[in-house]
């Protein structure tokens, strides 16, 4: 069976600084692996995915994320946190399989102080 | 571009008594999505569509029924409401299901 896992309920972290937010999962065979942040009030909203290639992916905002399949983890980054990036956010995982389904994560809160 | 949108936005239900929301996409996606979020629990899938006059179930469907009658548009009805339905309520739409998903604002239903 398919999970995700987002074993952090909040992260907490000083403008300027770095940040990963966690994310591990299980599929049966190759995942597709997303990233997704939700604002207040809003619906979620697309940040970055891997499908296959570069173990490292770049996406909106400035945010990256990087595939590790020996681990069955696929963390969020960004290198210098901003006040505006505290939000909700969202891990989801598919396996290859026709009949798999999108599973997200729990979500783990992020928090920029500034 | 009006992307996904989701009506109403808001809704209170008496205990037995039922609804239909409504999610319309404009981007001419096949695929399409109703979501529910709770507290801690993130985003489970009720009902999905990989197009137009077709339904499956998702992780949590019991309670839910879904028609997609036309491409764009795909309904969650609820036919007799319960507390345990209060949540909210997300629609999404994708070309595929290994690309992203697009999501609506959400429909925040209370069932007392």
């Amino acid at each position: 069976a398919q999970s995700v896992a987002q074993p952090e309920d909040q992260v907490n972290v000083a403008e300027g600084n770095p940040l990963t937010v966690k994310c591990t999962y299980s599929v049966s065979g190759n995942p597709y692996l997303f990233w997704y942040v939700q604002y207040p009030n809003r619906g979620l909203q697309f940040l970055l995915k891997y499908i296959t290639g570069d173990n490292l992916v770049k996406g909106s905002y400035g945010f990256e994320a990087e595939f590790n399949k020996s681990q069955t983890s696929f963390h969020l980054k960004k290198p210098s946190a901003l006040v505006s990036d505290s939000a909700l956010y969202f891990c989801a995982v598919r396996g290859y399989s026709s009949a798999s389904k999108i599973i997200f994560g729990s979500g783990t809160r992020l928090s920029i102080r500034p | 571009n009006a992307g996904v949108t989701q009506t109403p936005k808001f809704r209170v239900l008496k205990t037995g008594q039922s609804m239909t929301l409504l999610c319309a996409q404009d981007m001419n996606h096949e695929y399409m999505y109703w979501y529910r979020q709770d507290p801690g629990m993130g985003l489970r899938l009720i009902h999905y569509s990989v197009g137009e006059g077709t339904t499956a179930k998702g992780e949590v469907p019991d309670g839910y029924n879904v028609s997609r009658l036309k491409k764009q548009n795909f309904l969650l009805g609820l036919e007799s409401a319960a507390p345990s339905q209060t949540s909210v309520y997300f629609c999404a739409s994708s070309v595929q299901l290994n690309t992203e998903a697009f999501f609506g604002q959400g429909t925040r239903l209370t069932v007392v």
